[in-house]
């Protein structure tokens, strides 16, 4: 079984509001990664980093999302100001030797 | 871009039956992707169930199978004989790892497995 945790496990937030949440990658794993899961079950890359540099990013997340993962704290992804589209399953997931592990997800409902 | 399709959006199977799940992909990126099947039980996180990263090759556990074949395309999923408890959503991924440390997945849209007894 996994051990990537991520927090809150339900988040409910007001259109415009901010959404945090929050994981603590897998020891050892040295590449950290944010998906977002929609009600269509599509999943969608949104950041990755290591350590606390960002690797890759998409568009979208440049604009209103943000990540990062201080050294001894956990890794975070902040929707700055939620949209109804963002509600979704965001799922963290941690990298060794090519294989991802993936957390239980935060789901996101926008209202 | 890469690309992966489970073309069952759902499944039913009695138990003991025997299971295949089917995956095809397409990498643009990369001539040999590694190859995943990710598993989500009710209620539960998306779980690795098997990879493969050789052209060829087999992986297995659980009980379950899948080989890599480069010429098809494909990375079906099977199974001889299911049980109650395999009822899940089974997710078929690629990566386009390159020998970086980014690689990053890209899956197909799931199959939703139930098993009636």
């Amino acid at each position: 079984n996994s051990k990537v945790i991520q927090t809150p496990r339900y988040l409910v937030k007001g259109q415009g509001q901010k959404a945090k949440m929050r994981c603590i990658p897998e020891k050892g794993h040295p590449v950290v990664f944010w998906y977002q899961q929609n009600k269509n079950n599509e999943f969608k890359f949104l950041i990755n980093f290591q350590n606390q540099e960002v690797l890759q990013q998409i568009d979208m997340t440049e604009k209103r999302f943000s990540a990062e993962c201080p050294s001894n704290s956990p890794c975070s992804l902040e929707i700055q100001s939620s949209e109804a589209g963002d509600s979704a399953l965001y799922l963290c997931a941690s990298s060794r030797l090519n294989t991802l592990y993936f957390g239980a997800g935060t789901r996101l409902s926008v209202l | 871009g890469d690309s992966v399709t489970q073309t069952e959006g759902q499944v039913t199977v009695s138990e003991s039956k025997s299971l295949i799940i089917n995956c095809t992909y397409s990498a643009t990126s990369i001539a040999y992707p590694n190859l995943f099947w990710y598993v989500r039980y009710p209620g539960e996180g998306l779980q690795l169930l098997l990879k493969v990263i050789t052209a060829g090759q087999k992986g297995s556990s659980r009980g379950f199978e899948a080989t890599y074949n480069k010429e098809t395309t494909s990375f079906h999923l099977q199974k001889a004989s299911v049980q109650e408890s395999d009822s899940a959503v089974y997710y078929c991924a690629l990566s386009d790892f390159s020998g970086g440390s980014n690689a990053k997945l890209t899956f197909g849209k799931g199959t939703k497995l139930s098993v009636k007894s």
